[in-house]
C-alpha cells in the first residue's frame, strides 16, 4: 500500500525557515517524480514544487522560485521542502504528492500545516 | 492555463445523474484530471486523462470532454460522493480548478 506521511509543519514568524520532510513506503520511490501541493485555508489547490526521481531536476511555481527548496533522499524514501523567508500567504496545508501517469498526482499524504504568524 | 468550474456549489439528490463542468482558458488536450476531497481529507484522484478511471474508484464516475470543456459525471450519487470536486491539467504548466462543493439536497 503506497503511503506518504508528511511531517513538520506548524506555527512560524514571518521571515523564518520551516523544513518539511515527507516519509514514503509501499513503492519504489526512486522510480518517481514526486512534488508538493498546497491548499491554503478554504481556498483551493496550488501546485508547489516537482522534483525527478533522481534529484537532477527541480521545478517550481513562480512565487516560491529562490525562498523554497525541493530535495529527496532516496536512500531514505524521504522528500522534503526547505521553506525560507516565508510569508504569511505561505500560511497552507501542504500536501506531499506523488507524481503518476503523465504528471497527474496519483497518491498524496494527508497533509501538514503551516501557519506563518507573528 | 486557468480552469473555471460550474457550478461552485451543486446540491442535488440520492441518485440523480450529476454533471460537473471544467473550462480551460486554452487548449488543455485531453491532459485534464479530476479529483475528490472530502471535508478534512487528502485529494483523492478519481480521473485522469480526461476519461481513464483511476484503479479503486467506482464505474459511476466517468469523465469526457476535449479542447476546453471537460465534464465529470456521476451517473447515480451516493450520501458518500458528498465532497469538493476539483479539476486538474497538465497540459502546459500545473493548474487545478477552484472546485465545486457537492451536497445532498
Amino acid at each position: 500500500e503506497v503511503q506518504l506521511v508528511e511531517s513538520g509543519g506548524g506555527l512560524v514568524q514571518p521571515g523564518r525557515s520551516m523544513k518539511l520532510s515527507c516519509a514514503a513506503s509501499g513503492f519504489t520511490f526512486n522510480n518517481y517524480d514526486m512534488a508538493w501541493v498546497c491548499q491554503a485555508p478554504k481556498k483551493g489547490l496550488e501546485w508547489v514544487a516537482t522534483i525527478s526521481y533522481d534529484g537532477s531536476s527541480t521545478y517550481y511555481r513562480d512565487s516560491v522560485k529562490g525562498r523554497f527548496t525541493i530535495s529527496r533522499d532516496n536512500a531514505k524514501s524521504t522528500l522534503y521542502l526547505q521553506m525560507d523567508s516565508l510569508r504569511s500567504e505561505d500560511t497552507a496545508t501542504y500536501y506531499c504528492a506523488r507524481h503518476g501517469i503523465s504528471g497527474v498526482f496519483d497518491y498524496w499524504g494527508q497533509g501538514v500545516m503551516v501557519t506563518v504568524s507573528s | 492555463i486557468q480552469l473555471t468550474q460550474s457550478p461552485s456549489l451543486l446540491s442535488a439528490s440520492v441518485g440523480d445523474r450529476v454533471t460537473l463542468s471544467c473550462k480551460g482558458s486554452q487548449n488543455i488536450n485531453n491532459y485534464l484530471a479530476w479529483y475528490q476531497q472530502k471535508l478534512g481529507e487528502a485529494p483523492k484522484l478519481l480521473i485522469y486523462n480526461t476519461n481513464s478511471l483511476q484503479t479503486g474508484i467506482p464505474s459511476r464516475f466517468s469523465g469526457s470532454g476535449s479542447g476546453t470543456d471537460y465534464t465529470l459525471t456521476i451517473s447515480s450519487l451516493q450520501p458518500e460522493d458528498v465532497a469538493t470536486y476539483f479539476c486538474y491539467q497538465y497540459n502546459n504548466g500545473l493548474t487545478f480548478g477552484s472546485g465545486t462543493k457537492l451536497e445532498i439536497k
